[in-house]
């Protein structure tokens, strides 16, 4: 099956710097992929729309600024969470849009201490 | 918000067939069923999905209501391994995906 990868799988960092993620499909063209955030014993909460080639769409109440998206190729989107606070720690996940199916990456863990 | 609704939590005997209920009140004609799963600190599993028809995979089966506004999906011989959380969701062709809070499913040895 379709195959989508996120790098790193664990960071930690200090507050006010600044961490990218890196989501990739890798066996499909994605045209759109998603960026979603869950923190401990919650649902996925969706942040943003990723489309190649064209500015991301932001959920509401998700700060635009501070949530970076980037979606460079058809198979590679970047969250870059900018001035990072410890309540930005969270596992933070993509998915990727593959013909009828929507796949999901192992996820990324961000601790900000 | 989430368009589904299912009960918050299951117990499943290992071994035995876990049925795992949800409601589409909402559903359109032209959406599909979905269900996903979630293991503990991984990403959403796809299981499977279906717009009228039951369907059967190597993971499971799906059973639509006619009326399409319930599903069931069935793990016919749960592992201990089948502990996690299950989504429902009703989507449409390019939708955003939105999860609801789902069922912890827990298979008891």
């Amino acid at each position: 099956g379709a195959v989508v990868s996120q790098h790193p799988s664990r960071v930690i960092c200090k507050s006010g710097t600044s961490v990218k993620i890196e989501c990739r499909s890798l066996d499909f063209q994605a045209t759109t992929m998603f960026w979603y955030r869950q923190f401990p014993k919650q649902s996925l909460m969706l942040m943003a729309t990723s489309n190649e080639g064209s500015k991301a769409t932001y959920e509401q109440g998700v700060e635009k600024d501070k949530f970076l998206i980037n979606h460079a190729s058809l198979t590679l989107s970047t969250l870059t969470v900018t001035s990072a606070h410890p309540e930005d720690s969270s596992f933070y996940i993509c998915s990727a849009r593959g013909g009828t199916g929507l796949y999901f990456g192992p996820g990324t863990r961000l601790t900000v201490t | 918000d989430a368009k589904t609704t299912q009960p918050p939590s299951m117990d499943c005997a290992e071994g035995r067939a876990a049925n795992l209920p949800c409601n589409h009140s909402t559903i359109s004609g032209n959406e599909y069923v979905y269900w996903y799963r979630q293991i503990h600190s991984q990403g959403p599993q796809y299981i499977i999905h279906g717009l009228k028809n039951n369907e059967t995979n190597e993971m499971a089966s799906l059973i639509i209501t006619e009326d399409r506004k319930s599903s069931t999906l069935i793990l016919p011989h749960a592992t201990l391994r089948d502990t996690a959380v299950y989504y429902c969701i009703d989507l449409f062709g390019n939708e955003k995906l939105t999860f609801g809070t789902g069922t912890r499913l827990t298979i008891i040895p």
